[in-house]
C-alpha cells in the first residue's frame, strides 16, 4: 500500500539547521509530485510548496522562499525538507503529501525550536 | 494569490445531524477544489477532490458541491468518527492555499 514515512521529532536551537525526510513506498516515486505543508501548534494548514519528482525542480510559496529547501534522493524514493537558520516560529509539524491532489500524507515530523 | 475563506470556523452538531461547511475562493478556481479531514494528532486525509469527486474509501455520507468561487462540503447523518477539523484547498494554481479550517464538535 502507499506509504509516506517521515523522520522523527527534532529539538533544535535558533540558528541551527535541520533536514526532514519523507520516504515513499508502494508506488513509483517519480510518477507523483511531492508537496509540503506546515502546521503550527493549534493552527491550520499552511501550504509550503512542492517539488517535481521527475526534474527535481522545487516551487515555494512566498513565505517559504528564503530558508527552506526541497530536495530529492530518487534512488531511495525519498524527499527532503531542509530548514536553515531556524527561528522560534518554525516550531510546527511538517507534512509531506503525495501528488497535487494530496491523496496520501506522511505522519508528520514535529520540529521544536527553542533556546 | 487565491484566498480561501472558509465558514464557519467552528460548528457544534449532534450525532445523526447533517452539516454543511462553506468555502469561498477569491477568484474562479474552476472546480479544482479539495476537502480534507484532520483528526487531533493525525495527518490530514483527502475526502473530496475536483469539488465533488469522492476519494477512494471515503463514506458516501460525505459530498461536495459548488462551482466558480463557491463550494461546500456536506456531511449527512453525522457519525462519531466525523468530529474533526475540515479544510478546503485551492488546487488550481500555486500557491495551493488552504482555508482556515472548520472544527466540528459534538454537541
Amino acid at each position: 500500500q502507499i506509504q509516506l514515512v517521515q523522520s522523527g521529532p527534532e529539538l533544535k536551537k535558533p540558528g541551527e539547521s535541520l533536514k526532514i525526510s519523507c520516504k515513499a513506498s508502494g508506488y513509483t516515486f517519480t510518477d507523483y509530485a511531492m508537496q509540503w505543508v506546515k502546521q503550527a501548534p493549534g493552527k491550520g494548514l499552511q501550504y509550503m510548496g512542492w517539488i517535481n519528482t521527475q526534474t527535481g525542480k522545487p516551487t515555494y510559496a512566498d513565505d517559504f522562499k528564503e530558508r527552506f529547501v526541497f530536495s530529492l534522493e530518487t534512488s531511495a524514493s525519498t524527499a527532503y525538507l531542509q530548514i536553515n537558520n531556524l527561528k522560534n516560529e518554525d516550531t510546527a509539524t511538517y507534512f509531506c503529501a503525495r501528488s497535487l491532489r494530496m491523496d496520501a500524507w506522511g505522519q508528520g515530523a514535529s520540529v521544536t525550536v527553542s533556546s | 494569490d487565491i484566498q480561501m475563506t472558509q465558514s464557519p470556523a467552528s460548528l457544534s452538531a449532534s450525532l445523526g445531524e447533517t452539516v454543511t461547511i462553506e468555502c469561498l475562493a477569491s477568484e474562479d478556481i474552476y472546480d479544482i477544489l479539495a476537502w480534507y479531514q484532520q483528526k487531533p494528532g493525525k495527518s490530514p486525509q483527502l475526502l473530496i477532490y475536483d469539488a465533488s469527486s469522492l476519494h477512494t474509501g471515503v463514506p458516501s455520507r460525505f459530498s461536495g458541491s459548488g462551482s466558480g468561487t463557491q463550494y461546500s462540503l456536506k456531511i449527512n447523518s453525522l457519525q462519531p468518527e466525523d468530529f474533526a477539523s475540515y479544510y478546503c484547498q485551492n488546487g488550481l494554481s500555486a500557491p495551493r492555499t488552504f482555508g482556515a479550517g472548520t472544527k466540528l464538535e459534538l454537541k
